[in-house]
């Protein structure tokens, strides 16, 4: 068990519907990622929040946003979903570090994913 | 950008043997890190080693341990006395530190099968 949890486990929707996935990062942990995982894309970052502010951006489309909340959990939105957006979406965190990175503060680990099924 | 390629798309080894994934990477960058991890069939990811770039010592990982050479941008992953727990998708992953603060660029992934 990793620390970091992420709900729901599972998730079955409609084309053009709108989901929510919520992490709760590992206790003392600032730094939260989410990553699609898909057939056709391989394990790619999305959005990275440090602190409750957007610190990377990767291959997430316009549909999807996400944000981290002061108590530091983070919610990813799913918006006008494709049947390509099914996946497995991960979230990891890290604890970033006051002083700035380094590399024990910046491994991540991961939840156990969401599994996003879109019909 | 930075880009990470496991040219192995499956490998085999029978049970107490040696095994090694292979994974090389492209960056201009001196500094940054180096994982690999084990995704099996629950498909949760776990963290199975991690080398910083510029520790020239190989990272150990008691079964696990890596081969990282610098130069040639390659960083393998040896696993010995393979059990069957460790049959997975192996995942090499490369992050920079700084301005991006540690996201993970990931290969293709290793399907490790272990035979009994």
């Amino acid at each position: 068990d990793s620390g970091v949890t992420q709900t729901p486990k599972h998730l079955i929707t409609a084309t053009g519907q709108r989901v929510t996935l919520r992490c709760s990062p590992r206790s003392g942990d600032l730094s939260v990622y989410w990553y699609q995982q898909s057939l056709d894309q391989g394990l790619q970052f999305l959005i990275q929040y440090y602190n409750g502010e957007e610190r990377a951006k990767g291959n997430i489309l316009e549909r999807f946003s996400a944000q981290q909340f002061p108590d530091l959990h983070s919610e990813l939105n799913l918006s006008s979903l494709e049947l390509g957006d099914s996946a497995l979406y991960f979230c990891a965190s890290s604890w970033g570090g006051a002083g700035g990175p380094t590399f024990s503060t910046d491994t991540q680990y991961f939840g156990p994913g969401t599994r996003l099924t879109v019909l | 950008a930075q880009t990470v390629t496991q040219s192995q798309p499956e490998m085999s080894v029978q049970e107490a043997e040696t095994v090694t994934l292979s994974c090389t990477y492209d960056t201009s960058e001196s500094d940054y890190y180096l994982f690999w991890y084990k995704q099996p069939p629950s498909r949760q990811m776990i963290l199975v080693i991690r080398q910083e770039a510029y520790k020239q010592q190989n990272a150990t990982e008691n079964r696990f341990s890596v081969n990282f050479q610098k130069a040639a941008k390659s960083f393998s992953l040896k696993i010995s006395d393979s059990q069957l727990g460790d049959a997975a998708m192996y995942f090499c992953a490369y992050s920079t530190f700084g301005t991006s603060y540690g996201k993970l660029t990931f290969g293709q992934g290793t399907i490790l099968t272990v035979h009994p």
